[in-house]
């Protein structure tokens, strides 16, 4: 079992649709959680960065974390076809100087 | 500000050929990290380092692979007698001394070995 889980998709929406991208782990010592958007053969560029559980909130993103159910989201509302990209959760055990652990990928389409 | 630079973008080395990779981390950011990017698979961990310091080397295959960060310089990660498993995107990140533990990534060295 990978520590971190993610469906790879493709998960194809229209546009305007609110999406919903999860990752599930399995290390109960994971404290920080990021979410990262790669656009084809482009660095990761870093979207959102929490520490435990709640929510944050910046622009049309969300990022969620259940610490309890060992489940994040990242809810993208409005989305537009620029959006198109994989998205990639990683999460680490400690803030600066952790390596980060990263789910496969899910591919996302959001279609004009 | 500038932001994580890597260079070469695309390298092709024949195999047993070296792979030289270079990456400058954004300025002000004195924690480097490297990753590998297999075709199909996710990103993984090869190593952290800081200044004339590798603090954690736990990803790095134990062989032809190794990497420096010197105190001039770029950080160096270096792939010895490269074989065609090694055909792969290379990722640097960087990170901030102190509490931010966001890594901020480069656009990566794709490493092609015929």
């Amino acid at each position: 079992q990978k520590e971190v889980e993610q469906d790879p998709g493709p998960l194809s929406v229209p546009e305007g649709a609110i999406v919903s991208l999860n990752c599930t782990y399995s290390n109960s010592a994971f404290q920080y959680f990021m979410w990262y958007r790669q656009y084809s053969r482009k660095g990761p560029e870093l979207l959102m960065y929490t520490y435990s559980s709640g929510n944050k909130e910046d622009g049309r993103f969300t990022a969620q974390v259940d610490k309890s159910s060992k489940y994040i989201s990242l809810f993208i509302r409005d989305s537009q076809p620029s959006d198109s990209a994989t998205y990639l959760c990683a999460m680490s055990v400690g803030n600066a100087g952790n390596m980060l652990t990263f789910g496969g990928g899910t591919r996302l389409m959001v279609k004009p | 500000n500038a932001g994580v630079m890597q260079n070469p973008r695309h390298l092709v080395r024949r195999r047993g050929q070296e792979a030289r990779l270079r990456c400058s981390p954004m300025k002000g950011h004195s924690h480097v990290y490297w990753y590998r990017q297999l075709p199909e698979e996710g990103l993984k961990f090869m190593v952290y380092l800081q200044k004339e310091n590798i603090i954690d080397e736990s990803g790095m295959p134990k062989e032809r692979f190794s990497a420096e960060f010197p105190k001039e310089g770029p950080s160096i990660l270096r792939i010895q007698q490269v074989v065609r498993g090694d055909s792969a995107a290379y990722f640097c990140a960087s990170s901030p001394l102190g509490q931010g533990g966001e890594q901020y990534f480069g656009p990566g060295t794709r490493l092609t070995v015929t």
